[in-house]
């Protein structure tokens, strides 16, 4: 069984251009969330989806980043204009379970987003 | 927030040698996880203990769970090369929450 796929695994890009995430979740998983780590710290919550509904959002660091995740299948996530702060690596998850249920995530290898 | 933060940061020993993390969060908790990401990869479940356990084993990795002390510890014995890694322990709501990690480097 396929696990969760990320595309890019790496994108560099200049300030001010557009670039997006996609997340393939394993199939059958209600639950996909996003993920970001920045310079070696903490990871940080991005948002959930529970099939094509935003569950939460809170993590969204501004209104320069859009998830969607059309027929609860897989999402992207775009970020424009991309400022050099957004450089990290964004990780996507998936559960078929909730992690307050005991369930565990899933996730992609990442994808690496460097702003020069 | 039920944040988990890790300690120490960084942590280096010799192949063999045994490897302790704690983990320390705010709020009440149902589980709380452990993960471990190797460097540019993603991030793996490890193990999970529910809050009514004290202590889980899987392979050589022992978990601890203190809820009166809202603390977590991960012991991975007989360290290998392939352990070093960076390990994170999260706690969940209807998201997991997860703390800065702890660096593990193992020396050959």
């Amino acid at each position: 069984e396929a696990g969760v796929t990320q595309f890019p695994s790496h994108s560099v890009i200049e300030k001010g251009q557009t670039v997006t995430l996609r997340c393939d979740p394993i199939s059958g998983h209600d639950n996909l969330y996003w993920y970001r780590r920045v310079m070696g710290k903490e990871i940080k919550f991005l948002l959930h989806f529970v099939k094509e509904s935003k569950q939460d959002e809170s993590g969204m660091p501004n209104n320069r980043f859009l998830a969607e995740r059309t027929g609860g299948t897989y999402s992207t996530l775009k970020v424009q204009p991309a400022e050099l702060e957004d450089s990290g690596v964004y990780f996507c998850a998936s559960s078929q379970v909730q992690p307050a249920r005991a369930g565990e995530l899933f996730f992609g290898e990442g994808s690496r987003l460097t702003v020069l | 927030s039920q944040q988990g933060e890790e300690d120490p940061q960084a942590l280096s020993i010799q192949e063999g040698e045994n490897a302790t993390m704690n983990c320390s969060y705010k709020t009440s908790i149902n589980n709380l996880q452990w993960y471990r990401q190797n460097s540019g990869r993603g991030l793996v479940h490890l193990i999970l203990i529910r809050s009514n356990e004290r202590e889980k084993h899987s392979g050589r990795l022992r978990v601890t769970l203190d809820t009166s002390k809202k603390s977590s510890s991960l012991l991975i014995t007989a360290s290998r090369a392939a352990d070093t890694a960076s390990y994170f322990c999260a706690t969940p709501a209807q998201k997991l929450v997860f703390g800065q990690g702890t660096r593990l480097t193992i020396n050959p």
